[in-house]
């Protein structure tokens, strides 16, 4: 199993570019999730997904839209790049729902620079 | 969710168990503690957790007090490569987790 896959894992935009982060994992997962973690921070949930076309927003949702078409895929787009959305976004995934119980699953990061 | 307390930083030789406490004073009965890590900037990675009795995996030990106010993370015999920044996160579930700023373990040799 690959686990979870992050693409790209390094992006520079400009401010107003909006740009797709992708996330994907072969584990069957039903319960995905994006995290931002600015420097010196911890994690801070954007979106999350129980399922194919079940999302919901997180502690820092703004200025972020998901979709979930399939058990596997989980993209983050941003709609119009700004500064404050400079970090590194974390995709996870784990069994289970909401209320699962299950560690998640982490991928690489993908280190965003908005300029 | 329940607030956790760490310390900022620990230091432990390389060999030698590494113990770190983590404060959870108002968890309530249904709230598990989970431990995971983050290796320099890499993603989180699970370690271990628990509602109320000891547990134990190939990583490390997750002793939680009777009172489950308190619990303590031990790696058993710390390397280099155990050096990490160590979250405790009490939540009833291990969705839509809060992660603090966590730990950093310093182990040196």
């Amino acid at each position: 199993n690959a686990g979870v896959t992050q693409t790209p894992k390094f992006q520079v935009l400009k401010t107003g570019q909006s740009m797709t982060l992708q996330c994907a994992q072969d584990m069957n997962h039903e319960y995905m999730s994006w995290y931002r973690q600015d420097p010196g921070m911890g994690l801070r949930l954007i979106h999350y997904s129980v399922g194919a076309g079940i999302t919901d927003q997180g502690e820092v949702p703004n200025g972020y839209n998901v979709s979930r078409s399939t058990t596997e895929d989980f993209p983050l787009r941003l709609l119009s790049a700004a500064p404050s959305q400079t970090s590194v976004y974390f995709c996870a995934s784990s069994y289970g729902g909401p209320t699962t119980i299950y560690e998640q699953y982490f991928g690489p990061g993908t280190r965003l620079t908005v300029t | 969710d329940a607030k956790t307390t760490q310390p900022p930083s620990m230091d432990c030789a390389e060999g030698r168990a590494a113990n770190l406490p983590c404060n959870h004073s108002t968890i309530s009965g249904n709230e598990y503690v989970y431990w995971y890590r983050q290796i320099h900037s890499q993603g989180p990675q699970y370690i271990i957790h628990g509602l109320k009795n000891n547990e134990t995996n190939e990583m490390a030990s997750l002793i939680i007090t009777e009172d489950r106010k308190s619990s303590t993370l031990i790696l058993p015999h710390a390397t280099l490569r155990d050096t990490a920044v160590y979250y405790c996160i009490v939540r009833r579930a291990a969705s839509k987790l809060t992660f603090g700023t966590g730990t950093r373990l310093q182990v040196t040799l």
